[in-house]
């Protein structure tokens, strides 16, 4: 069954740093989906991005950037410039393609930015 | 923007009764999902539905879980006694697609029902 480790329990940072999420997975699959998700202290699911297996092009979306590595099957999230809005807990999420009604969610890493 | 809906926000029952755990998926969507979150832990799937079925389910959706697609908007969580361990946030989510394909499965979370059993 795939699984997802987020190794990170708790990260603090101070507005304005740079802090990098780390997600590894595992799939015996050849196809699938990856996700990050941010819940706020309200406690919501925030979908922030999903990428396919087949796309490892790294992307960028303001202040938020993904690097997917196939080669060490991880999936990292890094914030630039950090904000205190932006204090969350960030989950990875793993769905394979013959099994995708099956998200697997990562333990989550606790994000503090301190003003 | 369509979204999930999700009722009560905050659900306070007795050990032993019966719960149901309301939710309203996005509209053209034909798969529906339910998962649990207890406090401070990870976001975990209990069951999928598809077709009026059960598509897929884990080792935590055991004999006291049910779903149901009721009418042609709702779907249910039905927890028959519930248990103190049963306290957690519970998400309803909704996808237009499935397995198969290459569809990409994305799911949008509703806000959560926040269980206490007391």
């Amino acid at each position: 069954a795939q699984k997802v480790t987020q190794a990170q329990t708790e990260i603090s940072v101070v507005e304005k740093e740079d802090v990098t999420l780390d997600c590894v997975y595992e799939t015996r699959d050849t196809t699938y989906y990856l996700f990050w998700y941010k819940q706020p202290p309200s406690g919501e699911l925030v979908f922030l991005i999903r990428r396919n297996s087949f796309d490892e092009q790294n992307e960028i979306s303001g202040r938020y950037s993904w690097n997917f590595q196939k080669s060490t099957s991880s999936f990292n999230f890094t914030i630039t410039a950090s904000q205190v809005v932006d204090s969350a807990v960030y989950f990875c999420a793993l769905s394979e393609f013959r099994n995708n009604n099956d998200m697997r969610f990562g333990a989550g890493t606790r994000l503090t930015v301190k003003p | 923007e369509p979204e999930v809906t999700q009722t009560p926000s905050h659900q306070v029952t007795q050990m032993g009764q019966e719960v149901i755990l309301r939710c309203v998926p996005i509209s053209n969507h034909l798969y529906f999902y339910w998962y649990r979150q207890i406090l401070g832990q990870k976001v975990e799937f209990l069951v999928s539905f598809y077709n009026n079925e059960i598509s897929e389910k884990s080792e935590i959706f055991d004999d006291q879980f049910s779903v149901e697609r009721p009418d042609g908007s709702n779907f249910t969580l039905k927890i028959r006694s519930t248990k103190l361990e049963d306290s957690a946030m519970y998400f309803c989510a909704s996808s237009d697609s499935g397995s198969g394909g290459a569809s990409y499965n994305e799911q949008f979370f509703g806000p959560g029902t926040r269980l206490t059993v007391l």
